[in-house]
């Protein structure tokens, strides 16, 4: 079946860059997607990939894909407190790729 | 900028009540979802819709129905709470079956069940 996977913790000190790992199964899925989480919030997008890119960048924000190792990677730089959040990543799934399948969120914390 | 937005951001029902959670867009978009977020287990989806008075179930689907009557509209319905229902609810909302359309979310809605 699909799944997702992250690790559920990272901690960074302000200042650093962050990187937010995840893993996904469905060789065919056609983009892939980082959303952010702040407390007692919904989710919101922070950016997504066509899986025939392996690189997309967008200020701060820097995404990796390898799609041979189906790793999928999101990299802050010069973190901020304002970034302490939950992370999730999702794949598109279904026959329009109209549903996702979610990770289970990295829980990001930035120290000062 | 897409707007989805949920009816209540904090509800309190008793058991064997029957819930309503509504939730709202004004993009136009074809598709609507309702995921349920819970500590440990991630998002997981309950019931889709992907046209005015149609309904797909999710992964979940099993004590809750749906309702879209209007297109920018999305209802879930407990039809008899219980106490395992209590959750933080997300509505979503994208443009359309094409596919890497990204889902567009409200701000949750956190039920408690007594």
């Amino acid at each position: 079946g699909e799944d997702v996977e992250q690790s559920l913790f990272l901690s960074v000190r302000e200042g650093d860059s962050s990187v937010i790992n995840c893993t996904y199964t469905d060789s065919s899925s056609t983009y892939l997607y980082w959303y952010k989480q702040e407390p007692g919030a919904g989710l919101q997008l922070l950016t997504y990939i066509f899986s025939n890119m392996d690189m997309k960048q967008d200020q701060r924000l820097t995404v990796l894909l390898n799609k041979k190792d189906k790793h999928l990677s999101l990299r802050i730089a010069d973190t901020q407190t304002g970034d302490s959040a939950i992370y999730f990543c999702a794949e598109s799934m279904g026959n329009y790729g109209q549903n996702f399948v979610f990770g289970p969120g990295t829980r990001l914390s930035v120290l000062p | 900028d897409v707007k989805v937005t949920q009816s209540s951001r904090y509800l309190v029902k008793r058991t064997g009540e029957k819930v309503f959670l509504e939730c709202v867009q004004d993009m136009d978009h074809e598709n609507m979802f309702w995921y349920r977020q819970d500590p440990g287990l991630g998002l997981r989806l309950i019931y889709f819709s992907y046209d005015v008075k149609m309904k797909e179930k999710g992964d979940i689907p099993e004590g809750y129905s749906v309702s879209r009557e209007k297109k920018e509209r999305f209802s879930l319905i407990l039809e008899s709470a219980s106490t395992n229902q209590t959750s933080m609810y997300l509505c979503a909302s994208s443009l359309d079956r094409i596919a890497g359309q990204p889902q567009h979310f409200g701000d949750g809605t956190r039920l408690s069940i007594l």
